[in-house]
């Protein structure tokens, strides 16, 4: 089943405004990770937050991760039309290392020139 | 880029014939994974692999099966396509992290119908 989730599931704005979005996810995680899928294409990593780090940064996008309240949001600044796409939480099973990445279903983002 | 080459790209095919999609890398990464996309559900893991020979289920592994013989390729086999198989079908790899699962590196998928 689906650990993490992606609020709002689609999102609307004009371009140099700022875009966050929100995942929640069930159970303890090692790292969470963000990705962006261009439409007909694969996904692309943006970053990876560690469970041990509160917030990280990596060029326009500002990753936060509350482990306390399950949850991490990504911020992306100044947006661009070309930021349009996709975007995906993902987080690992946790416990012992696991190497499997489950995905949220993912929030579609408009921006709009 | 990653290279990492999914055939085909695009497929259409009958209810109840046997389908294989390969996964070539050449990045020498250990493990590999194989996860459909569709519209609602996002992506959900297929099967993974964490070595040549050692694979492993994911959630939605029922109807397929996987073989890795060598580290750069992993073959997704639908032995008797349903039309419920009709997904966007994607590739990744990963070298793996120090802490959990590292960085995912995908294709660009398979479009498979199964009409």
């Amino acid at each position: 089943s689906q650990q993490g989730e992606e609020d709002p599931q689609a999102l609307s704005i004009q371009e140099g405004e700022n875009a966050t979005m929100n995942c929640s996810y069930k159970t303890s995680i090692n790292n969470l990770q963000w990705y962006r899928q261009n439409s007909g294409r694969g996904l692309v990593h943006l970053i990876l937050i560690r469970s041990n780090e509160r917030e990280k940064h990596s060029g326009r996008l500002r990753v936060t991760l509350d482990t306390s309240k399950k949850s991490s949001s990504l911020l992306i600044t100044a947006s661009r039309a070309a930021d349009t796409a996709s975007y995906f939480c993902a987080t690992d099973a946790g416990r012992g290392g696991s190497e499997k990445l489950v995905f949220g279903k993912g929030m579609k983002l408009t921006v709009n020139p | 880029d990653a290279g990492i080459t999914q055939s085909p790209r695009h497929k259409v095919t009958e209810t109840g014939t046997p389908v294989t999609l390969r996964c070539h890398q050449t990045e020498n990464h250990r493990y590999m994974y194989w996860y459909r996309q569709d519209p609602g559900h996002g992506l959900r893991l297929i099967h993974y692999s964490y070595g040549v020979k050692d694979t492993d289920k994911g959630e939605v592994s029922d109807g397929y099966s996987v073989s890795r013989s060598k580290t750069e390729d992993f073959l997704l086999t639908l032995e008797s396509a349903t039309s419920s198989q009709t997904s966007v079908y994607f590739c990744a790899t990963t070298s793996g992290g120090a802490i959990g699962t590292g960085e995912l590196f995908f294709g660009e998928g398979s479009r498979l119908t199964v009409l």
